[in-house]
């Protein structure tokens, strides 16, 4: 069972554009929302994350969008440069049996290409 | 100066055989993980330990068994090595003081690529 749905599985952005992944979840007590930018042959690395009682984060280009009504979370990456290009992980995090240690379920990922 | 380090890189080999993959961190965190990236590249928790002592163990094989000698190291051993453990591996490290946010964030290595034959 997929505990965050990520949509969509590409994206391709023209480079000035702007880049909209968008990740659902069930799970109410997920309190913690990290995505991860991936490129090809590294591990994923931490971009941007929020916490579900704020209803939006920006750093920079990026900026997460959180409805927690609808407990849905947004990445928007604004004007997309090649250099964004890459495979994009939302997550979520639960206490694992009471332990402060972040449990991460991530969603399926989103690779971006953005054309120059 | 690499923050988690995992060695090799690509492994190839036939089935039935037994291999283990090596991960150290330098941050100093106190917990470790391994994920198994498929080729779809979904990304899917398999162990945590943290301090030396395991935290978290997904539902896997029991031919995989991770070590843990020290909180900045924990390697994997994979038994009877079968087709379908063909994928790449990720270690992964964080600090379980969150300094208040829920959660901290995971450092991953460049992960080890598993080709079973």
């Amino acid at each position: 069972q997929q505990q965050v749905k990520q949509s969509p599985q590409s994206l391709i952005v023209q480079k000035g554009g702007i880049s909209i992944i968008n990740c659902a979840y069930e799970n109410t007590a997920f309190d913690y929302f990290p995505w991860y930018q991936q490129f090809p042959g590294k591990g994923p690395a931490l971009l941007i994350a929020i916490r579900p009682d704020v209803s939006e984060k920006k750093e920079g280009r990026f900026t997460i969008s959180f409805n927690k009504s609808a407990k849905q979370f947004s990445l928007h990456i604004m004007d997309s440069q090649p250099g964004d290009s890459a495979t994009y992980f939302c997550a979520a995090s639960l206490r694992y049996r009471g332990s402060t240690l972040g449990r991460l379920y991530f969603g399926r990922g989103t690779q971006l290409t953005v054309w120059p | 100066d690499t923050a988690v380090s995992q060695t090799p890189k690509y492994l190839v080999t036939q089935m039935g055989n037994d291999k283990s993959i090596k991960c150290e961190q330098n941050l100093g965190h106190d917990t470790m993980y391994w994920y198994k990236q498929d080729s779809k590249k979904f990304l899917k928790i398999m162990f945590s330990y943290n301090n030396k002592e395991l935290i978290i163990n997904e539902t896997v094989p029991n031919r995989f068994s991770p070590k843990s000698p020290d909180k900045a190291h924990l390697n994997l051993h994979i038994n009877s090595l079968e087709l379908g453990d063909s994928a790449v591996y990720f270690c992964a490290s964080s600090q379980s003081r969150t300094g208040g946010f829920l959660g901290s964030p995971l450092h991953f290595g460049n992960g080890t690529r598993l080709t079973v034959t």
